[in-house]
């Protein structure tokens, strides 16, 4: 079973910022998909496939990395951003991280 | 433009079952899966289990392959979760997703909050 490990548990940048978040698999893989978490929302689809951008998702949202090592970026951090960020391996056995909580200094 | 509605919140007893269900819109479960993923207060998002479009089959998370079931009633584009023999930790809001034909999780309902307590 493959166990996700996101990085850093807690960021807090200023607006404008670049933010990169980090995911880390213990095994390989290239069903990854990052979801963004509202406070009080659902969570919503970001990122698949590691860095193929879901409808509607704004392009300062990026996902890059193979195997077992992956990465979101925000270019420009809006403060609408501030949320709690998951990897997750998706497939027959899906498995989320434990999240990054995203804040605005 | 998928659409889930969700059952209202529920207050259950230790040891009774809940059973929420997920009106999709837009669309059918014929065309995806559904699958049920649950977030305790304060918590992360744990995948429960869920109907995998590509088999037809069903497929559970460990931790709730006893006391969980998933269906789906394609005649009125209703999922359904049922968790038996509910105890106090099982207090979380629960989510059902829709699933593609690769297990990516598309679009998700609103959640339901069921609370376990005596």
């Amino acid at each position: 079973e493959i166990v996700l490990t996101q990085s850093p548990g807690t960021l807090s940048l200023f607006p404008g910022e670049r933010v990169t978040l980090s995911c880390r698999a213990s095994q390989s893989t290239r069903s990854l998909a990052w979801f963004q978490q509202r406070r009080g929302q659902p969570p919503r689809l970001l990122i698949y496939g590691a860095s193929s951008r879901a409808t509607g998702i704004p392009d300062r949202f990026s996902g890059s990395g193979s195997g077992t090592d992956f990465t979101l970026t925000i270019s420009r951090l809006e403060p609408e951003d501030v949320a709690v960020y998951y990897c997750q391996h998706y497939g027959s056995s899906p498995i989320f991280g434990q999240g990054t909580k995203l804040q605005i200094k | 433009q998928v659409h889930l509605v969700q059952s209202g919140a529920e207050v259950k007893k230790p040891g009774s079952s809940v059973k929420v269900s997920c009106k999709i819109s837009g669309d059918t479960f014929s065309s995806y899966g559904a699958t049920w993923v649950r977030q305790a207060p304060g918590q992360g998002l744990e995948w429960m289990g869920g109907i995998l479009p590509i088999f037809r089959t069903t497929k559970y998370a460990q931790n709730f392959q006893d006391r969980l079931t998933i269906i789906t009633d394609e005649s009125t584009n209703t999922a359904y979760m049922d968790l038996s023999s509910l105890r106090s930790d099982d207090t979380a809001v629960y989510y059902c997703a829709t699933t593609n034909l690769n297990g990516l999780l598309t679009f998700w309902g609103q959640g339901t909050l069921v609370t376990v307590s005596s």
